[in-house]
């Protein structure tokens, strides 16, 4: 595990469907993010938190809804998703940049497939 | 806006070549440039990251470069091996309005053959 966990790893749902990405980290790092991972695209970011408070969103669709309830967790919540929604989901955690400026952690993914 | 790029999309090597993948990115205004790994259907594992002080950063059969001002860096891959094969992805670390922001380029998808 890299630090960095994400729950489901695989989750296929219908486009009336309503449900939850989970992503937890216990490196004390104080900024979360999502992004989206299509094929034959680059990583694209969706959200971003620091110290809990949303600081970016990426013209992101309200139908993927972000949670932060604390710096250690991170929600995605999904509800009337589209088939082009299908993709890998990566949660990843950061310090923010100080005197010091450090690298991303991510985890392994969630695997969306809308049907 | 920060763009990265990288050159080649893909590259099919035999087993124990020395390689070199190419990262290149617009704005020099970066906080540092990080490499991972991408294995298929999997999440991104960091390799090395490089400070925007810093020039090289090595671990194990990897270098890393930074040219921060020609906006340039270079990941060299020592006697390649077939568990390397992967997708190498480059990503900048900036400043983007209020948020530091990772931009990623889209990958190079190296095959090491046995």
């Amino acid at each position: 595990e890299t630090g960095v966990t994400q729950t489901p790893r695989h989750l296929v749902m219908g486009m009336t469907n309503k449900k939850s990405l989970k992503c937890e980290q216990h490196l004390g790092h104080n900024a979360m993010y999502w992004y989206k991972q299509s094929a034959k695209k680059p990583l694209e970011l969706m959200f971003v938190y620091n110290f809990k408070e949303q600081t970016e969103n990426n013209s992101v669709p309200s139908r993927f809804s972000p949670e932060c309830p604390n710096s250690s967790h991170l929600f995605l919540h999904l509800h009337t998703l589209q088939p082009e929604d299908s993709a890998l989901y990566l949660c990843a955690s950061s310090h923010l940049p100080g005197p010091e400026s450090y690298g991303y952690t991510f985890g392994s993914g969630t695997r969306l497939t809308v049907v | 806006k920060q763009e990265v790029t990288q050159i080649p999309a893909a590259l099919s090597v035999p087993e124990g070549e020395n390689l070199v993948l190419n990262c290149s990115f617009t704005d020099s205004a970066i906080y540092n440039l990080q490499w991972f790994r991408q294995d298929p259907g999997k999440g991104l594992t960091s390799l090395l990251l490089i400070q925007s002080s810093q020039r090289e950063q090595t671990s194990g059969r990897l270098n890393a470069s930074l040219d921060k001002s020609s906006g340039r860096s270079t990941l060299y891959i020592a006697a390649s091996q077939p568990g390397d094969s992967a997708t190498y992805l480059c990503a900048v670390r900036h400043y983007s309005g209020s948020a530091r922001q990772l931009t990623f380029g889209s990958g190079t998808q190296l095959t090491v053959l046995p």
